[in-house]
């Protein structure tokens, strides 16, 4: 595999910001996905990132550091419904149509 | 545009029958993957086509499981002697490669199988 690593949960409170990590292996780095999944429902794409820096997008913003092998996705001013899982994905570094998926973040939003 | 359709939604069965899912990616999406997803993991690939040529099956994806895409549109997977450990929601997703854009993949709502 490809090594994607993510922590398994965090809470945060409504209004909020929190940072949710991601590593990866960077030798045969073709890019990086972050998804948000509600539970029983489809992953949906949030962000994609190839080169270093930072792509803000609303209140969702997503940084990568491809020396690092390392990516996070920011969420500001935090919401109920944005209590979901957080998938990191990076292409597939022998195959960059597929994508391999971490275990996900379950980020929990209370009030 | 309707986005990805998969069908039964939810499909119970025993231990040692057959079952097949159905997908309906977006229309002019060429390629389309199956993926595996059990409870607090992230999906797992399993296979994909472009059009209708299977391109790569993964090493998890045992004889019992087989894919098509006859005429490039929708696609089937089907487990054949179905097993406990095959209980999970199986994703298919489509995506459009091109120039532009991320060629990220559009997922659907998923099949989950249960296996009693």
């Amino acid at each position: 595999g490809q090594n994607i690593d993510q922590p398994t949960e965090m809470t945060a409170t409504e209004g909020a910001i929190v940072q949710i990590n991601c590593t990866y292996q960077t030798s045969g780095f073709n890019g990086l996905f972050w998804y948000q999944q509600h539970a029983g429902e489809a992953p949906t794409f949030l962000s994609y990132n190839v080169l270093d820096g930072l792509e803000e997008k609303g209140r969702f913003s997503s940084f990568l550091s491809r020396s690092k092998g390392y990516s996070y996705l920011l969420l500001k001013e935090l919401q109920m419904k944005d209590s979901a899982s957080y998938l990191c994905a990076v292409r597939d570094r022998y195959n960059t149509d597929k994508l391999i998926f971490g275990t996900g973040t379950r980020l929990q939003v209370f009030p | 545009d309707t986005g990805v359709s998969q069908n039964p939604r939810h499909k119970i069965t025993k231990r040692g029958q057959n079952v097949t899912f159905r997908c309906d990616p977006i229309s002019e999406h060429n390629r389309l993957y199956w993926y595996r997803q059990t409870l607090g993991q992230g999906p797992e690939f399993l296979t994909y086509f472009q059009n209708e040529a299977q391109l790569e099956k993964s090493r998890l994806l045992s004889d019992r499981f087989s894919a098509e895409r006859p005429k490039g549109s929708f696609s089937t997977l089907e487990i054949q002697r179905t097993e406990q450990g095959d209980s999970a929601m199986y994703l298919c997703a489509s995506s459009r490669p091109g120039l532009r854009g991320t060629g990220e993949l559009f997922f659907g709502e998923g099949s989950r199988l249960t296996v009693l």
